[in-house]
């Protein structure tokens, strides 16, 4: 079964809007990290923003906001006032196990994000 | 920081070569990461390294693949007999302690085997 399932192959968003990026994850560990990296056309991997499944408030950098929901195991991305410059790949992640062990992420298959002027 | 650095960022080579790829994590990071990425695909984790220690190495990782990072600082992946198959690139990354949950990439290093 997949660890982290990204439903959306590609997004299409209007410059300044807003859009939501799918993730759902599958897991049995009580303590695990979700993660979402972008991914430019360079090919660097990006680190946008974490939650950790103890974490109550949902994790929130400048316009990247996390929608948790541990009950449906999703954690979706929230991008707010879309940029050109936001047009990317975009893969969730997830660690599982609680800290002191290995960090070893396990990715999703990504979503191609374009933002249109 | 000057980031993670990774070198070749680009490998031709024929098959049954063998490649070697290098990897310069940000400086204090102790742990230091190797994922694979084919296309169409998000990264797979290969192996990581604690200080000079390798702890984990996935199945991925066959006889002909080798990783080191003898003294705790770069990392180099050594792949043997190249196959078609091992055309990909292959992204380092590294964490701080206290914050290992944040991984910090390089720009990867693309292999071709022809």
């Amino acid at each position: 079964a997949q660890k982290i399932t990204q439903t959306q192959p590609g997004m299409f968003v209007q410059e300044k809007e807003a859009v939501t990026l799918d993730c759902t994850y599958d897991t049995s560990d009580q303590s695990y990290g979700l993660f979402w990296y972008k991914q430019p056309s360079s090919g660097e991997m990006i680190f946008l923003i974490y939650q950790g499944s103890y974490d109550e408030q949902n994790a929130t950098e400048g316009r990247y906001s996390l929608n948790f929901q541990k009950a449906r195991k999703s954690a979706n991305l929230v991008i707010s006032a879309s940029q050109l410059g936001d047009s990317a790949m975009y893969f969730c992640a997830m660690r599982e196990g609680g800290g002191g062990s290995n960090y070893k992420l396990t990715f999703g298959k990504g979503t191609l994000l374009t933002v249109n002027p | 920081d000057t980031g993670v650095s990774q070198d070749p960022r680009h490998k031709i080579t024929k098959r049954g070569q063998n490649v070697t790829f290098r990897c310069d994590p940000i400086s204090e990071h102790n742990r230091l990461y190797w994922y694979r990425q084919t296309l169409g695909q998000g990264p797979e984790f290969l192996t990581y390294f604690q200080n000079e220690a390798q702890l984990e190495k996935s199945r991925l990782l066959s006889d002909r693949f080798s990783a080191e990072r003898p003294k705790g600082s770069f990392s180099t992946l050594e792949i043997q007999r190249t196959e078609q198959g091992d055309s990909a690139m292959y992204l380092c990354a590294s964490s701080r302690p206290g914050l290992a949950y944040e991984q910090y990439f390089g720009p990867g290093t693309r292999l071709t085997v022809t």
